[in-house]
């Protein structure tokens, strides 16, 4: 089966620095999405990558490894605002786009 | 700004009482998608239209169904709504469907079934 792997949730700290990981298992490999959704609203896209690798988008980066099945977002400089939850979603090899459930991530003061 | 819309916003039925939720996008993208969220699950895609070909998921039960009658609007009908429907439904766009093409989403519509 195809399977996307986040943590259900985590905490951190405003101003401090978090880390989402996301692990995947699918049949074959098209590319990786974050997205993030605050409670209530839409998803919105943040970062695609496609190739191994750190991808910089201000406070936020996205890095890949295909060998490994495994991404993670960064997000610097938190912000109350970035209290939201992050989905990882991964093209398979017939381009359907796995979800995974989201990472809610709680900025405290 | 060029948008993804969804009406309503929020949508109270009664059980077994048919109901639509639509969706309108003036991004002229060719693809248009459902989807059902439940809360803390992932996204779960029920359907998709590439311009008027649709495309329906095998685990989407026959109670959905979906009108395209132009590019900018999709409608989601729920022909009689059981309790475990209450939901959020997005409606997601792409230019062409490509496995790098981000999803544009519209606000949702949270479906409560009484």
């Amino acid at each position: 089966g195809q399977n996307i792997d986040q943590p259900t949730e985590m905490t951190a700290t405003e101003g401090a620095i978090v880390q989402i990981n996301c692990t995947y298992q699918t049949s074959g490999f098209n590319g990786l999405f974050w997205y993030q959704q605050h409670a209530g609203e839409a998803p919105t896209f943040l970062s695609y990558n496609v190739l191994d690798g750190l991808e910089e988008k201000g406070r936020f980066s996205s890095f890949l490894s295909r060998s490994k099945g495994y991404s993670y977002l960064l997000l610097k400089e938190l912000q109350m605002k970035d209290s939201a939850s992050y989905l990882c979603a991964v093209t398979d090899s017939n381009y359907q786009l796995i979800w995974g459930a989201g990472t809610k991530l709680i900025i405290k003061p | 700004d060029a948008m993804v819309i969804q009406n309503p916003r929020y949508q109270v039925t009664q059980f077994g009482k048919p109901v639509t939720l639509s969706c309108s996008q003036t991004l002229n993208h060719n693809v248009m998608y459902w989807y059902q969220q439940k809360s803390s699950q992932a996204p779960k895609l029920l359907f998709h239209y590439y311009d008027k070909d649709f495309n329906n998921e095998a685990d989407t039960p026959d109670n959905f169904q979906s009108r395209r009658p132009n590019t900018s609007f999709c409608f989601l009908d729920i022909r009689s709504p059981g309790l475990g429907d209450a939901a959020m439904y997005l409606c997601a766009t792409s230019r062409e469907g490509q496995n790098n093409e981000k999803l544009f989403f519209g606000s949702g519509t949270q479906l409560s079934v009484l």
